[in-house]
């Protein structure tokens, strides 16, 4: 148990569905991330929010929407997927940036499929 | 470009001790870190390096050499549980974090 927490686990979707992903945190920290993990490549930073604000967007295709209403929540709305969209979501929260050490905590992940 | 390089796989024996690897080459250097990540779970937290050496926490020693671009993990007394991947990052000029693909380690009995 890491203090964050993400839903649903693992979902199945076509290429024409709306889902979304949620994260939540409990520990208090005020910046929060979605990373993306495919097999054998490096995590690939998706957003970044800091007091709710959205201070990244890595380049990430416009089907990938993100909303982060409190400190403690975060959502990644997705629609009209590819399947090479398939991957490990992570979520992640720190307190503060990364840029002084500060430990990330990350989520089990959600496992999305795209049929 | 920015490039982090860990090996993909690695084997060790039950009790053994292995190292694996991390060389960098990015824009400015603020900080190196190191994650493991068991099948299925969230990456969790191993060690920080910011200065050049070693620093120790238990069975896990994390080294850093910042003019040779190079770090290292070493696990001793290998346990099964230490099966896992093994993530290396470093913060940039720009306090950006650059992950690495990750290292699987597989503990043999």
């Amino acid at each position: 148990e890491t203090g964050v927490t993400q839903t649903p686990r693992h979902l199945v979707m076509g290429m024409t569905n709306k889902k979304s992903l949620k994260c939540e945190q409990h520990l208090g920290h005020n910046a929060m991330y979605w990373y993306k993990q495919s097999a054998k490549k490096p995590l690939e930073l998706m957003f970044v929010y800091n007091f709710k604000e959205q201070t990244e967007n890595n380049s990430v295709p416009s089907r990938f929407s993100p909303e982060c209403p409190n400190s403690s929540h975060l959502f990644l709305h997705l629609h009209t997927l590819q399947p090479e969209d398939s991957a490990l979501y992570l979520c992640a929260s720190t307190t503060g940036g990364v840029d002084s050490g500060n430990t990330i905590y990350f989520g089990e992940g959600s496992w999305l499929t795209v049929v | 470009g920015q490039n982090i390089d860990q090996p993909t796989e690695m084997t060790a024996t039950e009790g053994a001790i292995v190292q694996i690897n991390c060389t960098y080459q990015t824009s400015g250097f603020n900080g190196l870190f190191w994650y493991q990540q068991h099948a299925g779970e969230a990456p969790t937290f191993l060690s920080y390096n910011v200065l050049d050496g070693l620093e120790e926490k238990g069975r896990f020693s994390s080294f850093l050499s910042r003019s040779k671009g190079y770090s290292y993990l070493l696990l001793k007394e290998l346990q099964m549980k230490d099966s896992a991947s093994y993530l290396c990052a470093v913060i940039d000029s720009n306090y950006q974090l650059i992950w690495g693909a990750g290292t699987k380690l597989i503990i043999k009995p």
